[in-house]
C-alpha cells in the first residue's frame, strides 16, 4: 500500500550534505508527506513532514516539488550517527483514519 | 515528557500460549497505531484507535490478533494461540491529532519458541 518510490541504498560522506530523494506521483492534494528513519532495530523516529511548502528543522529540510510529485530530504551534514533506514510516507488520510504506510526506504550509509 | 512506552521490551511465548503487549501514548495523545516488523522487513500497519474505538484494523490478521484502546490504561495488543510466523518486532505510535506527527515507543520483540 505503500504510495511512494525510493532508492533502495545510497551512501555519503561523512560531514556532506545527503539528499535522499521520494517519488510520490500520486499524492492527493491533502495528503502529507512524512520522513522517518530507522537505525538499527529501533522504533521508528520522527524526522519532518510537509505539505506543500519547503520545510526545515533542526534536524533536516523537506523539499518538495511544486507539483507535490516528488521530494528531497536533506541532512545538511551527515555523521556517521545518520546511518539507518529513512521512511518516506504520505499520509492517507481516510474514513476518518490517518495511517502511515511504510514503504522499503532508503538504506543511508555514512562513509568516515 | 516521556515518550511512547512499550512493555515488555522483550517477550518470549510458547506456541500456542497468548502474547498481551502493552503501549502507553505520549500525554496527551489519543490516537494509536500498531505495527509489525518482520526480521529484515519493513513495518507493516495493523490497527489505527482512537480512545476506545477501533478507527482501522485493515491491518490486521482476521484470527487470533486484537487490540484494544480503553478509556483508562494502556493500548493492549493480544496475540492468542501464538505460533513461531508470530516472532517479530511490534511497534507502538502516537500522535495528538490527524495531521500531526506520530512517535513511535522502542518496540516489543515477540520471540515464540
Amino acid at each position: 500500500d505503500a504510495k511512494t518510490t525510493q532508492p533502495p541504498s545510497m551512501d555519503c560522506a561523512e560531514g556532506r550534505a545527503a539528499n535522499l530523494p521520494c517519488n510520490h506521483s500520486t499524492i492527493s492534494g491533502n495528503e502529507y508527506v512524512y520522513w522517518y528513519r530507522q537505525i538499527h532495530s529501533q522504533g521508528p523516529q520522527y524526522i519532518i513532514h510537509g505539505l506543500k511548502n519547503n520545510e526545515t528543522n533542526e534536524m533536516a529540510s523537506l523539499i518538495i516539488t511544486e507539483d507535490r510529485k516528488s521530494s528531497t530530504l536533506i541532512l545538511p551534514h551527515a555523521t556517521l550517527r545518520d546511518t539507518a533506514v529513512y521512511y518516506c510516507i504520505v499520509r492517507v488520510v481516510n474514513k476518518g483514519g490517518n495511517q502511515f504506510y511504510f514503504g522499503t526506504g532508503t538504506s543511508l550509509t555514512v562513509i568516515p | 515528557n516521556a515518550g511512547v512506552m512499550q512493555n515488555p521490551r522483550h517477550l518470549v511465548r510458547r506456541r500456542g500460549q497468548e502474547a498481551r503487549l502493552r503501549c502507553s501514548p505520549m500525554k496527551g495523545h489519543s490516537h494509536v497505531y500498531w505495527y509489525r516488523q518482520l526480521p529484515e522487513e519493513g513495518l507493516k500497519f495493523m490497527v489505527y484507535l482512537q480512545k476506545e474505538n477501533i478507527i482501522d484494523e485493515s491491518g490486521m490478521p482476521k484470527e487470533r490478533f486484537s487490540a484494544e484502546f480503553p478509556k483508562e490504561g494502556p493500548s493492549i495488543l493480544r496475540i492468542q494461540q501464538v505460533v513461531r510466523g508470530d516472532s517479530a518486532a511490534y511497534f507502538c505510535a502516537s500522535s495528538r491529532g490527524v495531521n500531526t506527527e506520530a512517535f513511535f515507543g522502542q518496540g516489543t520483540r515477540l520471540t515464540v519458541v
